[in-house]
């Protein structure tokens, strides 16, 4: 019964190669982000897709790539990581309806590059 | 332009006495405010919300918040820790017709419940 989920938990990997972080949500929301979350604990938003479509696109590397195959799905592909990019990312969900103001975080995903 | 400022990046108290984070925001809109908190390795989990209706508003745990227009304020509190209430919390902003949904966070308060 999990609300928002993503996989994986934990992500190690070299530089110069490329992953991706998945996220699902299953309640029923219309809008999904993704947070990057730095050392110093700082969350800053770097997209957000409404309904499969793209609404919010902050100053992000276009190495950063998110998809988003159907509105309960919001994935993140990164190309030709950069041990800058190491950081944990936080996918979220809210409705664009009724308790919009809410959001629904997932447990994290830590990217950590060597 | 909108920005969230939490007044301390630590605040360490003993449990059983009264938690005080403080949280001053700018913003351009009549805003919502929130309080998430953070447990290590742990994802964000909603405390409470104001969205302009009653602005004395009570969260989950014992937490609550008071919005304070004149003071541009959302302080959060507590009477009595508890050594679980020891975590990150962050205060955050959503102003009024902002882009669905975007939000701005606060940098965060680290908060020590000592025995």
């Amino acid at each position: 019964d999990t609300a928002v989920s993503q996989t994986p938990k934990y992500l190690v990997t070299q530089m110069g190669n490329d992953k991706s972080i998945k996220c699902e949500q299953n309640l029923g929301h219309d809008t999904m982000y993704w947070y990057k979350q730095d050392s110093k604990k700082f969350l800053k938003i770097m997209f957000s897709y409404n309904n499969k479509e793209l609404i919010i696109n902050e100053t992000v590397p276009n190495r950063f790539s998110p998809k988003s195959p159907d509105k309960a799905h919001l994935n993140l592909h990164i190309n030709s990581l950069e041990l800058g990019d190491s950081a944990v990312y936080f996918c979220a969900s809210t409705p664009t309806s009724g308790n919009a103001d809410t959001q629904y975080f997932g447990p994290g995903t830590r990217l950590t590059v060597l | 332009a909108q920005s969230v400022t939490q007044l301390d990046s630590h605040v360490s108290v003993s449990e059983g006495t009264p938690v005080l984070l403080r949280c001053n925001y700018s913003s351009s809109y009549s805003p919502s405010l929130f309080w998430y908190v953070q447990h290590p390795n742990k994802g964000l989990q909603l405390l409470l919300k104001y969205t302009s209706a009653a602005t004395l508003v009570k969260g989950i745990n014992g937490f609550e918040a008071e919005f304070k227009k004149s003071e541009t304020s959302f302080h959060l509190t507590k009477p009595s820790a508890h050594m679980s209430d020891a975590a990150e919390y962050f205060c955050v902003v959503r102003p009024r017709g902002s882009t669905l949904g975007r939000l701005y966070f606060g940098r965060g308060t680290q908060l020590t419940v000592w025995p």
